[in-house]
């Protein structure tokens, strides 16, 4: 069975840095695409980044672009998004998803974890 | 970016009812397009990719159609489990994106 576990969240100011990680288990991690995909409270969805199997291949929004890393390491089937310079917008649950059938850039996401809050606050 | 636009935002129906949700997208993205159904303050939960194909263990009462821009989600014979939020997606290219989602409420 498929299963993906984020942790990290919490409370942080305006300015902090944040690192999420995301626990995968019950497939062969390397060989898929991995994303981050964000809701801020009582809005929809918003993909965040991108990370190739071989993290040869990495793309983030707009948004997010300069502020926040993604990494992965395969060895240990973990995924991170390290999020620095945290702005009041950035306040959301924050999902990785695995991709499935990438194109250019994009990903159908296929499997979810639970997802992590970030709050950013002072 | 290809910008998703749902509609309606919200729609109203009945236990047993088929409704249709669509899709547009505002250049043309082949089928690379999925559905999602998020419940209340849980993940989102794939239902469909490429357009039509039905994700693993989703019930066949939810089918997609189209091509290029326009897209359709439908639900056949709705349950009160049925009645939450649905958003499409594009992965044709770099951002994706999402529709701005469609709320089924029960009538």
């Amino acid at each position: 069975e498929v299963q993906l576990v984020e942790s990290g969240g919490g409370l942080v100011q305006p300015g902090g840095s944040l690192r999420l990680s995301c626990a995968a288990s019950g497939f062969t991690f390397s060989s898929y695409t991995m994303n981050w995909v964000r809701q801020a409270p009582g809005k929809g969805l918003e993909w965040v980044s991108y990370i190739s199997s071989s993290s040869s291949t990495i793309y983030y929004a707009d948004s997010v672009k300069g502020r926040f890393t993604i990494s992965r390491d395969n060895a240990k089937n973990s995924l991170y998004l390290q999020m620095n310079s945290l702005r009041d917008e950035d306040t959301a649950v924050y999902y990785c998803a695995r991709g499935f059938s990438c194109s250019g850039g994009g990903c159908y996401h296929d499997y979810w974890g639970q997802g992590t809050l970030v709050t950013v606050s002072s | 970016d290809i910008q998703m636009t749902q509609s309606p935002s919200s729609l109203s129906a009945s236990v047993g009812d088929r409704v249709t949700i669509t899709c547009r997208a505002s250049q043309g993205i082949s089928n690379y397009l999925a559905w999602f159904q998020q419940k209340p303050g849980k993940a989102p939960k794939s239902l469909i990719y490429a357009a039509s194909s039905l994700q693993s263990g989703v019930p066949s009462k939810f089918s997609g159609s189209g091509s290029g821009t326009d897209f359709t989600l439908t639900i056949s014979s709705l349950q009160p489990e049925d009645f939450v939020t649905y958003y499409c997606q594009q992965y044709k290219s770099y951002p994706s994106t999402f529709g701005q989602g469609t709320r089924l409420e029960i009538k």
